[in-house]
């Protein structure tokens, strides 16, 4: 059974760093690009980054670019997401989440619960 | 305001047909990008309901399926039932801005 489970989110204060970490099992993880996508309280998603099994191609939106680093360890079938710099408009639900078909754009066939990041002073 | 707009809100009755429709412009969808659509039941995950364009994943239903034309997509539920009762979001590619979702529009079951 394929699972994504997302851990490190939490409360920071404006500028602050917080590493959020994303553990996959059931599935070939080197295999799939895999991706982060947020979601603000009671808004719609919005994607945050992109990485592709050997981490060859890294993609950010605008809104994150410089702050944010994505990577990955397929030896510990992991995927991670530096954040620097926080603001207040980066408090969302994370969610990585797997690109299942190698399409443009990703298409996210497995979801992680999702990990909580509240940035506020 | 994201560049694939979606009507914030449909409904329909039990058994009925509804759609949601996913416009977009030449830099995204008319520009021949796939379009996926997710469904977000309360406080879950997102779920892949249609990827590339008309395709359903193992699992899914075939009361959903999708389309897609010129620079717009729909999503279309048929013999709607109480547990699609959800919020709905397409995803495109857009030349300038990368992986955009849809605003999400929430279904109603009446």
């Amino acid at each position: 059974e394929v699972q994504l489970v997302e851990s490190g989110g939490g409360l920071v204060k404006p500028g602050g760093s917080l590493r959020l970490s994303c553990a996959a099992s059931g599935f070939t993880f080197s295999s799939y690009s895999m991706n982060w996508v947020r979601q603000a309280p009671g808004k719609g998603l919005e994607w945050v980054s992109s990485i592709s099994s050997s981490s060859s191609y890294i993609y950010y939106a605008d809104s994150v670019k410089g702050r944010f680093t994505i990577s990955r360890d397929n030896a510990k079938n992991s995927l991670y997401l530096q954040m620097n710099s926080l603001r207040a408009e980066d408090t969302a639900v994370y969610y990585c989440a797997r690109d299942g078909y190698s399409s443009i754009p990703p298409s996210l066939d497995y979801w992680g619960q999702g990990t909580l990041v509240t940035v506020s002073s | 305001q994201s560049v694939l707009t979606q009507p914030p809100s449909v409904s329909g009755a039990p058994g009925q047909r509804v759609t949601i429709s996913c416009t977009g412009s030449s830099s995204n969808i008319g520009a021949g990008y796939d379009v996926h659509w997710y469904q977000q039941l309360p406080g879950t995950a997102p779920k892949l309901l249609i990827y590339g364009n008309s395709n359903r994943p193992s699992g899914v239903p075939d009361r959903f399926s999708g389309s897609k034309s010129g620079t717009s997509a729909s999503l279309a539920i048929t013999g709607l039932q109480a547990e699609d009762e959800a919020d709905y979001y397409c995803q495109s590619y857009d030349s300038s801005l990368d992986v955009v979702f849809g605003g999400g529009t929430k279904l109603t079951v009446l």
